[in-house]
């Protein structure tokens, strides 16, 4: 099955500064790439995703890029912000419909002002 | 988000007991979802169903049962709770009209302590 690696576990940054979070995947078959943010007390929100169809993808300070080939997306954060600070979760999941998202286990960000 | 809730919210339990979790969602989805998140570990799949009709193990299903009572009711049930299933326990829909591309809404979730 699906196994999804992440790194790193933990980074801080100051403010302004970017973080990049990388991840792995082990299905050459898998074709959906989500990223979720997990604040303090809340439940994990989609944030951006990406499909395989397609090697980047940017929403305002936000992106995530996908290499197929080297089976691996990474989140890029630019001009970070204290309220940034949160666990990011990237997943996978494969192209038939029951399918289900096999999550990595999370890096915790810290922005510093 | 509220259109995903769970109850209770917390439960402290003694080891032994039986414990349910109970979700339920008015986002229309036909997809639910039960997670279980321990620190370093990130989210693991408990159980799935895709309609009322279609139970799926997850990864780490020894020791829980769900029940889909109806499309928006997902309840997971610990029949004889055990320390190390103290855990952040997370409910998750999806819509399944989405195809494969099933972006996942997921409730406050439940913190359960199994003494």
């Amino acid at each position: 099955g699906e196994n999804v690696e992440q790194h790193p576990s933990t980074l801080s940054v100051q403010e302004g500064d970017s973080a990049v979070i990388k991840c792995t995947y082990s299905d050459s078959a898998s074709n959906y790439f989500p990223w979720y943010k997990q604040e303090l007390g809340k439940g994990p929100q989609l944030i951006i995703d990406i499909r395989s169809n397609v090697g980047e993808k940017k929403d305002q300070r936000i992106a995530v890029t996908l290499n197929k080939t080297a089976k691996h997306f990474s989140l890029h954060i630019t001009e970070t912000q204290p309220e940034d600070s949160a666990v990011y979760f990237c997943a996978a999941s494969g192209p038939q419909a029951g399918t289900a998202l096999i999550f990595g286990k999370g890096t915790t960000l810290s922005v510093s002002s | 988000d509220a259109d995903v809730t769970q109850t209770p919210r917390n439960r402290i339990t003694k080891t032994g007991k039986r414990i349910m979790l109970e979700c339920s969602q008015t986002k229309g989805h036909d997809r639910m979802y039960w997670y279980r998140q321990d620190p370093g570990l990130g989210l693991r799949l408990i159980y799935y169903s895709f309609d009322v009709k279609d139970i799926n193990k997850g990864e780490i299903s020894d020791g829980y049962s769900v029940s889909r009572q109806a499309q928006a009711k997902f309840s997971l049930s610990l029949e004889s709770a055990i320390p190390n299933q103290t855990a952040l326990y997370f409910c998750a829909t999806s819509d399944a009209l989405a195809g494969g591309y099933n972006e996942q809404f997921f409730g406050p979730g439940t913190r359960l302590t199994v003494l």
